[in-house]
């Protein structure tokens, strides 16, 4: 059975702070790995999406990263902001569906 | 691109009801999920379609729960008898999936079913 992990389960900090957010997975056989904000009572919007063959991705302020072997992804925030207040869910594709984390809640404090 | 939309986003309802949410996913897209998300935690997967076939359903999607792509366009998913534990977000996403690539799976802004 496939699991994902996501550590902290949750994170608060200052604003203007650098963080890391971590998830682990494992089933090494995956197509790809896929990084989502969740807001209080919304969908998912998707952040990233990692090919298994590539080793990271960015955009902006985000860049996430992939190591198959270890069965980790980290995804970091550069320079956070308030606006960054979010729940961040990190999902594996090892098929036809995606396998969730169970989330890390952050909070950017002014 | 007007994106997934998922109606409605709010349903209540008495425990024993019959329910029905709909998913119009972006326009090009071949494949649709469904997902269920409970208070807490990450989504977890019901079943998925390419175009109108239904290819895989998750031991979660007990025999009061079906779902129908009749036209490889939008999806209806319906619960019968609904019991308390349906209470969740029912999520939809859509992906590209062909050839080579694997898309990201876009979501929805879910249905939140609450049951009285």
């Amino acid at each position: 059975k496939q699991e994902v992990t996501q550590i902290p389960a949750a994170l608060s900090v200052p604003e203007g702070e650098n963080l890391v957010l971590n998830c682990s997975f494992t089933d090494s056989a995956i197509y790809n790995l896929q990084w989502f904000r969740q807001d209080p009572g919304k969908g998912l919007t998707s952040l990233l999406l990692i090919q298994s063959s590539q080793r990271e991705q960015t955009s902006g302020r985000l860049n996430a990263s992939l190591d198959k072997s270890s069965g980790r992804s980290t995804l970091y925030i550069a320079a956070s902001q308030p606006g960054d207040s979010a729940t961040y869910l990190c999902a594996e594709n090892a098929g036809n569906m995606l396998t969730f984390g169970g989330g890390t809640r952050l909070m950017v404090k002014p | 691109d007007t994106g997934v939309s998922q109606n409605p986003r709010h349903k209540i309802t008495k425990r024993g009801q019959n329910v029905t949410f709909r998913c119009d996913p972006i326009s090009e897209h071949n494949r649709l999920y469904w997902y269920r998300q409970t208070l807490g935690q990450g989504p977890e997967f019901l079943t998925y379609f390419q175009n109108e076939a239904q290819l895989e359903k998750s031991r979660l999607l007990s025999d009061r729960f079906s779902a129908e792509r009749p036209k490889g366009s939008f999806s209806t998913l319906e619960i019968q008898r609904t019991e308390q534990g349906d209470s969740a977000m029912y999520l939809c996403a859509s992906s590209l999936v062909g050839g080579a690539s694997n898309q990201p799976q876009h979501f929805g802004d879910g249905t939140r079913l609450s049951i009285l």
